[in-house]
């Protein structure tokens, strides 16, 4: 399968915990984006990156939310001190640089804080 | 700050009728994507939209874009039950992309 794979696909958490993301973009694409999605909303941008560099972050990312992209491949995203609400699906995407270009989403990951 | 509006949230359509949905945005943009996304799963990429007067159909679905108008439309017809789905707009560039609230599709035999 050549798509867009995210890791876990389910985590439940205790408020407080720290929890980190995977997402393995398709290979050849060079940019790689976070969105959060609650129920009965649209995705929400949060971050992201071209190759390994970060280039936009929304407000909606607060410090307890960082993302990585090292050697611009897979990327994570870490939530630090989970509260409540912060349970959402979180989507990655990718697409390749230029103007137009789909973004083809995971799976996502569906994250229960309790 | 861009928002992005779609009517109606809710659809119940029987097979074979016709429908629309729309989009509205509220900022000049030269790109809209319709996504699809079944229950639990994540979406689908459906159509991409770059110009003023793009028309793009993919069986028995139809998107337009109305740059002027900050409107696009997604056209169904003849609605078949495998149809049933939330479907997404979403407006922007890659560091500001805006998705609508999404159209509840629900096709009945």
């Amino acid at each position: 399968d050549t798509g867009v794979s995210q890791n876990p696909r389910h985590k439940i958490t205790k408020r407080g915990q720290n929890v980190t993301f995977r997402c393995d973009p398709i290979s050849e694409h060079n940019r790689l984006y976070w969105y959060r999605q609650t129920l009965g909303q649209g995705p929400e941008f949060l971050t992201y990156f071209q190759n390994e560099a970060q280039l936009e972050k929304s407000r909606l990312l607060s410090d307890r939310f960082s993302a990585e992209r090292p050697k611009g491949s897979f990327s994570t995203l870490e939530i630090q001190r989970t509260e409540q609400g912060d349970s959402a699906m979180y989507l990655c995407a990718s697409s390749l640089l230029g103007q137009g270009s789909e973004q083809y989403f995971g799976p996502g990951t569906r994250l229960t804080v309790t | 700050e861009l928002k992005v509006e779609q009517n109606p949230l809710f659809l119940s359509m029987q097979e074979g009728k016709n429908y629309t949905i729309y989009c509205n945005y509220s900022t000049t943009s030269d790109r809209l994507y319709w996504y699809r996304q079944d229950p639990g799963k994540s979406l689908e990429s459906l159509f991409v939209l770059l110009s003023n007067g793009a028309v793009k159909q993919e069986g028995r679905l139809m998107a337009s874009l109305d740059t002027k108008a900050r409107l696009s439309t997604l056209h169904i017809t003849a609605a078949v039950h495998d149809l049933s789905a939330t479907y997404f707009c979403a407006v922007g560039d890659d560091t500001d992309m805006r998705f609508g609230a999404g159209t509840r599709l629900t096709v009945k035999p």
